[in-house]
């Protein structure tokens, strides 16, 4: 079965400093990867995401992240973090065979300091 | 309008009582999906729909049972609400044959006294 892992649940950063949120995943085949963003009392909002073809994928707000399949790995990067950053960060890999499902880590909570 | 709403918002009940919560989408999508979400926990899936005939149970079914009346209308219900069930619970909707992204709802967040 899949199964996601992000190993920091909390990370503090100060503004304008560079960011990776770091994401290992365990699936079979060719991994359909996933960063969502929830800031406060929100709902999850899609980031990036990754099918096939280029490593280094771009998203939204800045955000790139970059397919590692050797290291079963899709870290999420921003190179200056802003204030409004400051969220909640899930990594998800999506099952093609069977439920169809996304599989979600368990969160890495950002805190960005003025 | 958003794609994908949940009603209510919040709710506050108490322990064995019956519970429904409501998703509704315009997205047209055929497969949609309740999850549940604990702090430190993540989302798990409760269940998931791929049509109106077609209900499956996810990682943590217990306790809750589904209806999907229409395409675009997914039901989540807790027939007798305990404490443990206080979460924050997401409706989401994905297309069949798509990329493969499933799109959320705003969530409701339900307390069980």
């Amino acid at each position: 079965a899949q199964s996601v892992t992000q190993p920091d649940i909390h990370i503090t950063v100060s503004e304008g400093a560079s960011l990776e949120l770091r994401c290992n995943y365990s699936y079979g085949a060719t991994p359909y990867l996933f960063w969502y963003v929830q800031s406060p009392g929100q709902g999850l909002q899609l980031l990036l995401k990754y099918f096939s073809g280029d490593t280094l994928v771009q998203g939204i707000k800045g955000f790139e992240a970059e397919f590692k399949r050797s290291q079963s790995s899709f870290n999420l990067r921003k190179p200056s973090v802003h204030w409004s950053d400051a969220a909640e960060y899930f990594c998800a890999v999506y099952s093609g065979a069977g439920s169809y499902q996304l599989t979600f880590g368990k969160g890495t909570k950002l805190s960005v300091i003025p | 309008d958003a794609d994908v709403t949940q009603t209510p918002r919040n709710r506050i009940t108490k322990t064995g009582k019956r519970i429904m919560l409501e998703c509704s989408q315009t997205k047209g999508h055929d497969r949609m999906y309740w999850y549940r979400q604990d702090p430190g926990l993540g989302l798990r899936l409760i269940y998931y729909s791929f049509d109106v005939k077609d209900i499956n149970k996810g990682e943590i079914s217990d306790g809750y049972s589904v209806s999907r009346q229409a395409q675009a209308k997914f039901s989540l219900s807790l027939e007798s609400a305990i404490p443990n069930q206080t979460a924050l619970y997401f409706c989401a909707t994905m297309k069949a044959g798509g990329t493969n992204e499933q799109f959320f709802g705003p969530g409701t967040r339900l307390t069980v006294l």
